[in-house]
Formats: structure tokens, sequence, C-alpha cells
């Protein structure tokens, strides 16, 4: 079956722009995260979600990183007013529930270029 | 806080060699998991192989075994009769039992030379 998608793979964004970024799951899959990986550095954990509900948004750097899943499927990372810090890879991972038993499935990731 | 220190950078092993990586970690938990993923150079993260704490056995899976020390907080990965399609990122990475969360080490570099 499919993978986890994001789209898109690559974004160059100017400092102050919005972006959004999209992570389609396995289908079925309860467990959405996302991961921010900077240059040469291990991902690390930005926010969760079980179905629609996002439990877990301890790991977003600003209030200007945002992130939805309305439907408990496709969900979104939007980044405010971006500045160049924010260049990084964005990962997104889907699992079929919640524990650690249950393998977090990874994207190919979105590359996000702040100029 | 759990942290998770890989200290080589980069490894190099000739083809049909074997490699070891290495991986410690700093937790106060007793009920956790590690694990080693890689990352080719198209980005795609792929779990290679995980350990559950409580179990003494060390994983294998195929070419990959782990050599698990719990006391020595120490969790390093060989990969047995390199291939050219090893050469990748690998990340070590910890989540507890009670938590949702990867945490991940800094990565190695792996080049597999022909």
């Amino acid at each position: 079956g499919a993978g986890v998608s994001q789209s898109p793979r690559y974004k160059v964004a100017k400092r102050g722009q919005d972006v959004a970024l999209r992570c389609d799951p396995i289908s079925g899959h309860v467990s959405l995260f996302w991961y921010q990986q900077a240059l040469g550095q291990g991902p690390e954990f930005l926010t969760y979600f079980q179905n629609e509900a996002q439990l877990d948004k301890s790991g977003l750097p600003s209030d200007r990183f945002f992130a939805e899943r309305p439907e408990g499927s496709v969900s979104t990372l939007k980044i405010q007013r971006t500045q160049q810090e924010d260049s990084a890879v964005y990962l997104c991972a889907s699992s079929l529930f919640q524990g650690p038993r249950w393998e977090q499935y990874f994207g190919p990731g979105t590359r996000l270029t702040v100029t | 806080a759990q942290t998770v220190t890989q200290s080589q950078p980069e490894m190099s092993v000739q083809e049909a060699e074997t490699v070891t990586l290495s991986c410690t970690y700093d937790t106060s938990e007793n009920n956790y998991y590690l694990f080693w993923y890689k990352q080719p150079p198209s980005r795609q993260m792929i779990l290679v192989i995980r350990q559950e704490a409580y179990k003494q056995q060390n994983a294998t899976e195929n070419r990959f075994s782990v050599n698990f020390q719990k006391a020595a907080k120490s969790f390093s990965l060989k990969i047995s009769d390199s291939q050219l399609g090893d050469t990748a990122m690998y990340f070590c990475a910890f989540r507890m039992d009670s938590s949702y969360k990867l945490i991940f080490g800094s990565g190695t570099r792996l080049l597999v030379r022909p």
C-alpha cells in the first residue's frame, strides 16, 4: 500500500512569507507526528495528533507554527512569517495506534529553505 | 530529560565487511524502547531494528544486530556483510514506554565503499 506522502517536497520562501506543508498519512493510521530536522541533525518532535485531536504541541518552536488535522487524516503544518531559522526538513510520520509497539512510518519530508 | 548521543559523525566500511555504529543514551526510566533508523539520501526514514529495554536478548534482523548494554546505557548497531545500499545516515532513537515521542541522536553517516 501507499506510504506516508508529503508535499511539496521542496519549498523556497522569502523571509516573512507564510507556508503550508501537507502530510498524507497511511490510510487508517490514528496517530500522526511532525518532526523538524535541521541540517546535520536528527529529527526533533514538534507535535502529535490522535485522529483530529492535537494532544501535544510542546515541540512547536513558536506561535508562528500551527498544525491541524481537521478530519483525522490529512494534516497541514503552517508556518507564518517565516524566518531563516525555520529552514529545515519537516518530516511527517504516522502510526496505526499510539503505543510504542506501533512503528512510526515516515514520509520523505519537505525541505524548506527561507531566503 | 532523555538524551541520545552518537559520537561518530561519519563512518566508512568496505563492501562485505562488518561495521559497528555507536549510540549512548541517558534516562532515569526503566521501561523504554530503542531504535535504529536508516535515512538514505532520498530522506525517507526507515526503521532498521528495535529493542525493548526489558528484553535482555539482543535484537537481530538479518544482517543487522544490536549490542544492548542496559547498565552502560549503550546501544550499538552492527551491520554484517555491508552492502552498497547500506550507505545512508543512521539515527539512534529512544522512546519511553509511556510516551509517543521519538528522541533522536545527531546521526552517523555511513559510506560503504565498493
